[in-house]
């Protein structure tokens, strides 16, 4: 059965500080792994990551993949209030079509 | 402007009356799905469509319909909604060339 496992499920931090997301996929025929933000409503995409070792990078928001060991990190550098959201992580499989499997996702609060 | 459109945006019904969700795009995207998000769940796939006429099921199909009659369009029916149907519904759209889901702004749904 296709999983993806995010951890932790919820963090709280301090404006300025580091954190780092956590999810690890097993997903048929995987194809890439992808992060979204979710603040109110809608997900919104971050990142798309299909080679393992390569960072991609947007601000203060990092990302990379280890396909050998199946999971990725997402990091976010001098967090600020507003990096408050819900983090998902999806893997994108194909079964005939596309497929994306989402983990739990992580609640990430960001105290002033 | 590149969207996902969704309506009703919130919707509280009774047990046992069929409903539509409409969901229409306008990326000429091939693929389209349904999700609903749950605490503790994340999103989990209900149906997705790889083209015009081609729907199959999701993760969690039970108690919905869909239909693809157009390439924009993407329907959720609730033939007979249940209280276990209340939920957080997001529409996705997507491409080969652009395999990131691009969602609608949800689907607040309340069955009493």
């Amino acid at each position: 059965e296709d999983k993806v496992v995010q951890s932790p499920l919820s963090l709280v931090v301090h404006e300025g500080d580091t954190v780092t997301l956590n999810c690890s996929y097993e997903v048929t025929n995987f194809r890439s792994l992808l992060w979204y933000k979710q603040e109110k409503k809608a997900p919104t995409f971050l990142f798309m990551l299909t080679s393992s070792g390569i960072e991609k990078k947007s601000g203060r928001l990092s990302s990379i993949l280890d396909k050998k060991e199946l999971f990725s990190i997402l990091n976010i550098t001098a967090t600020q209030t507003g990096d408050s959201a819900i983090y998902l992580c999806a893997a994108r499989g194909f079964q005939g079509a596309q497929k994306l499997v989402f983990g739990q996702g992580t609640r990430l609060t960001i105290n002033p | 402007e590149a969207q996902v459109t969704q309506n009703p945006r919130y919707l509280i019904t009774v047990t046992g009356k069929k409903l539509t969700v409409t969901c229409s795009q306008n990326m000429n995207h091939e693929y389209m799905s349904w999700y609903r998000q749950d605490p503790g769940l994340g999103l989990r796939q209900i149906y997705y469509s790889m083209n015009v006429e081609v729907t199959d099921k999701g993760d969690v199909p039970e108690g919905y319909k869909v239909s693809r009659k157009e390439k924009r369009n993407f329907p959720l029916i609730l033939e007979s909604p249940s209280p276990n149907q209340t939920s957080l519904y997001f529409c996705a759209s997507s491409s080969t060339t652009r395999p990131e889901a691009f969602f609608g702004q949800g689907t607040r749904l309340t069955v009493v």
